[in-house]
């Protein structure tokens, strides 16, 4: 079946440095790949979103592309800031074998970014 | 209008109580979603509405029974809940579309934060 894997963290970071959590999947088929951020006490919030191979998602400064030949969408930001402190999500989708409707998560990472 | 509202925030509620929680979205969307989450994991699916029907149920206690009255509205009715039931719960929506093109691009509520006492 589906799957998403993603590096778990905790990920502590300084303001202004770089940033990156990896995502890699495990689908048939041609999936659509997500970012999606939950800001303490509240839902999620899709952040960026790739629906084919090669794809380039982005939002508030955060970029992720859809590599089909690693299987990756891996999240990058070039400076974070402490307004950014989040769990982010990697999720996939996939219409067709009983897959309709269906958002495979990964785990989440929990970034926290230190003043 | 791109919001995805859930009443109450907070729900703190005894294990012979009955209660409802409450999710409305006009984005014309056709699909909504429960889900379930626990404190550090990812939301976990429990039901889906198409086009107000019962679509998926993710062998989801009986205790909890969802409802969808219209396009607009969607339901959670809690019965007899356990205290590991306590959690964040979701609703989400989405376009519903018969292309092989569509991607499931859901919209998040804010969560209603369930405790069972």
């Amino acid at each position: 079946g589906d799957s998403v894997t993603q590096m778990e963290g905790p990920v502590t970071l300084s303001e202004e440095a770089f940033l990156t959590i990896n995502c890699t999947y495990t689908a048939t088929g041609y999936p659509s790949l997500f970012w999606y951020v939950q800001y303490p006490g509240e839902g999620l919030q899709l952040l960026l979103k790739a629906t084919k191979a090669d794809d380039k998602g982005s939002n508030k400064g955060f970029e992720a592309t859809y590599r089909k030949e690693t299987t990756s969408f891996h999240l990058e930001k070039g400076s974070v800031q402490v307004s950014d402190s989040a769990v982010y999500f990697c999720a996939l989708s996939r219409w067709g074998g009983g897959s309709n409707y269906k958002l495979t998560f990964g785990k989440g990472t929990l970034l926290t970014v230190n003043p | 209008d791109t919001e995805v509202t859930q009443t109450p925030k907070h729900l703190v509620m005894g294990m012979t109580n009955k209660k409802s929680l409450k999710c409305e979205q006009h984005m014309g969307h056709r699909a909504m979603y429960w889900y379930k989450q626990k404190a550090k994991k990812p939301p976990e699916l429990m039901f889906v509405y198409s086009y107000e029907k019962l679509s998926i149920n993710e062998s989801v206690p009986s205790r909890f029974s969802p409802e969808c009255p219209n396009s607009s509205l969607l339901n959670l009715h809690l019965h007899a809940l356990q205290p590991e039931d306590s959690a964040l719960y979701l609703c989400a929506s989405s376009q519903e579309s018969a292309s092989p093109d569509l991607y499931n691009e859901q919209f998040f509520g804010p969560g209603t934060r369930l405790t069972v006492l």
